[in-house]
């Protein structure tokens, strides 16, 4: 079954860093999202990404983030000048059709220091 | 925006009862309700949705209910076993865009 794998699984780094976490979505979906979990918290939209331009941003995608897809299969997010409360795990979802199931990647957990 | 809350924040149940999650919804253009269970560790897998044309749908042990004009949407697992412990999040959207997740209900299951 495929499945959304996202790159690495962890991934430290020093406040004011650049960091760009990598997503490869599901090979035949058009629709991609950006999560974001702080532990112990609940989940958190960021970014939905459509025709190769962002459809939907919620109030935390801000100038620090920005969101590509450098070519037909990687989907990535950026994040500037990271702070110390970047730290969460993030996710990458994918889905097929406008309103059908979001599959989830496995996250990638981002450490700040 | 749309906020979603959920109740409750933890829920511990004997094996073999009926556990009950609830959550309302404030945007009434919102029209697509998943439920996500997730493990320690784990990313949210989807276990059931329900759309706003329909007002119950059930999936073995598992049901959830959409009740419109109260803006509310509840999960139900009968007979639970568990390994249906995990937490478990609400959500609303539209059209599946710009999800918004409630804060996730604890459910202990215990033999």
């Amino acid at each position: 079954e495929p499945e959304v794998t996202q790159t690495p699984s962890h991934q430290v780094t020093q406040m004011g860093q650049e960091v760009i976490l990598r997503c490869v979505p599901i090979s035949n979906h058009l629709y991609f999202y950006w999560y974001r979990q702080i532990l112990g918290q609940k989940v958190e939209f960021l970014v939905s990404f459509y025709n190769n331009e962002i459809s939907e941003k919620s109030e935390i995608f801000d100038d620090q983030f920005s969101v590509e897809r450098p070519d037909g299969s990687n989907f990535t997010l950026k994040i500037r000048s990271t702070k110390l409360e970047d730290s969460a795990m993030y996710f990458c979802a994918s889905s097929g059709q406008v309103g059908s199931e979001q599959y989830f990647g496995p996250g990638t957990r981002l450490t700040v220091t | 925006g749309e906020n979603v809350e959920q109740h409750p924040s933890t829920l511990s149940v004997q094996e073999g009862d009926s556990a009950v999650i609830k959550c309302t919804y404030s945007d009434s253009a919102s029209n697509y309700f998943p439920w996500y269970k997730q493990e320690l560790g784990k990313r949210p897998q989807l276990i059931i949705d329900i759309r706003s044309n329909v007002g119950e749908k059930k999936d073995q042990r598992i049901a959830v209910t959409l009740n419109k004009t109260a803006k509310h949407f509840s999960l139900h697992i009968t007979e639970t076993q568990p390994e249906d412990s995990a937490v478990y999040f609400c959500a609303a959207s539209i059209n599946n865009n710009d999800m918004r997740f409630g804060a996730g209900t604890r459910l202990t299951v215990k033999p």
